[in-house]
């Protein structure tokens, strides 16, 4: 059966400070992983990421994928009020997604 | 990447009545998505909308409460029928983006918060 456990499930922190997001998974025919953010109803697409060990980066976030150990990590440096969100792990199968159940992230000013 | 609208983008409905969402793609894709993500709750697929053709439905759901339309390559409907208060969820469309390259990036619709009472 497809797993993909997100860990912390929630994290407060204060603006300036580094988070990093986990998420570890277990799919069949794997294509992809991708990071979402979810303010209110729409997530937003962040990354997706194909290849172990090559980080991609946007800005104050970056990401990267472990094929061998079926793990990714989303970090954002620096974070800010804005940050806070619900992010979510996608790991994408046969033109299917799996969702974590997310990390609720909170920005403290 | 492409720009998807859904309407509406609430709605309040009471038991036993349906409601049909609209999701429409600024562009012609080959996929488009139904998800539904109830209170608290992370996204679950409720079907791939095909055009043509009708939709492959996920376990646990099925053509009689969720019936699907997907008339052409820029539109879908989804209907949720004989509503109960479980129903209550935000409901979501998406398209995969550069369909057929194996990219695998989808992009999501405003969403639809029902609420049924």
């Amino acid at each position: 059966e497809d797993k993909v456990v997100q860990s912390p499930l929630s994290l407060v922190v204060h603006e300036g400070d580094t988070v990093t997001l986990n998420c570890s998974y277990e799919v069949t025919n794997f294509r992809s992983l991708l990071w979402y953010k979810q303010e209110k109803k729409a997530p937003t697409f962040l990354f997706m990421l194909t290849s172990s060990g090559i980080e991609k980066k946007s800005g104050r976030l970056s990401s990267i994928l472990d094929k061998k150990e079926l793990f990714s990590i989303l970090n954002i440096t620096a974070t800010q009020t804005g940050d806070s969100a619900v992010y979510l792990c996608a790991p994408n199968r046969d033109d299917k997604i799996i969702f974590g159940k997310g990390t609720r992230l909170h920005i403290l000013p | 990447s492409a720009v998807i609208s859904q309407k509406p983008s609430r709605d309040i409905c009471q038991r036993g009545t349906s409601l049909t969402i609209q999701c429409q793609v600024d562009s012609q894709v080959t996929m488009m998505f139904w998800y539904r993500q109830q209170p608290g709750q992370s996204l679950t697929l409720i079907a791939t909308a095909n055009q043509g053709s009708e939709a492959t439905y996920e376990s646990g759901f099925v053509i009689d409460k969720f019936p699907i339309s997907r008339p052409n390559l820029t539109f879908s409907t989804l209907t949720v029928s004989n509503m109960s208060p479980e129903d209550s969820s935000i409901y979501l469309c998406s398209v995969e983006d550069v369909p057929g390259q194996g990219n695998g990036e989808q992009y999501f619709g405003p969403g639809t918060r029902l609420t049924v009472t």
